[in-house]
């Protein structure tokens, strides 16, 4: 069975300073790994996903993130953090049809001004 | 327009009750899943819809009951509600199992 970790409750950077929001997943097959982000009584919006190809996957917002298969890590990436990033992050992995998708417990990142 | 749509959005009710979540997309979407969201902000798979058929059947009571009418449709019935459901109850909707879940905002459960 897949399984994710976020092993950071909370993450906390200045305005302006690169961020990075940590993944690590377990898959038996190939993964599809997704990041998704949720405002205060939101639900979750889409950020980016890894399927093939590429390692380094653009996504909106100006989020990256790196697909490491030897570390089994997907870790989301910002240049310059800005104060309206301020959320909860949630990192998901399926490794094949009709599984469910499954989510890590959520990273709270806290960005100040 | 919305994608997703759940109503009501909030919902508060007495244990013992009977209650139903409804959920719309007009994504043209295949699948449809309902998630629950605790406390803690943990998320967790409920069930899951392709087509108007059961796919996905998480480890949930018998009391949760999903209805799927269409393809557009995914409603929740829960029968005898219990402290514990309290919860946010999410729809979702997604067109093949490699693209990304669009979300609804989400169903506030509160049982007193």
């Amino acid at each position: 069975a897949q399984s994710v970790a976020q092993p950071e409750d909370q993450v906390n950077v200045a305005e302006g300073n690169p961020l990075t929001v940590k993944c690590t997943y377990s898959v038996s097959g190939n993964p599809y790994l997704f990041w998704y982000v949720q405002y205060p009584n939101r639900g979750l919006q889409f950020l980016l996903k890894y399927i093939t190809g590429d390692n380094l996957v653009k996504g909106s917002y100006g989020f990256e993130a790196e697909f490491n298969k030897s570390q089994t890590s997907f870790h989301l990436k910002k240049p310059s953090a800005l104060v309206s990033d301020s959320a909860l992050y949630f990192c998901a992995v399926r490794d094949s049809e009709n599984t469910p998708l499954v989510f890590g417990k959520g990273t709270r990142l806290s960005v100040i001004a | 327009d919305t994608a997703v749509s759940q109503t009501p959005k909030y919902l508060v009710t007495q244990m013992g009750n009977d209650k139903s979540i409804k959920c719309e997309q007009n994504l043209g979407h295949d699948t449809m899943y309902w998630y629950k969201q605790d406390s803690k902000k943990f998320l967790k798979i409920m069930f899951s819809y392709n087509n108007k058929e059961l796919i996905i059947n998480e480890t949930v009571p018998n009391r949760f009951s999903p209805k799927s009418p269409d393809k557009a449709h995914l409603n929740l019935h829960i029968n005898s509600l219990e402290l514990g459901d309290s919860a946010v109850y999410f729809c979702a909707s997604s067109q093949v199992e490699s693209s990304p879940l669009h979300f609804g905002n989400g169903t506030r459960l509160t049982v007193t």
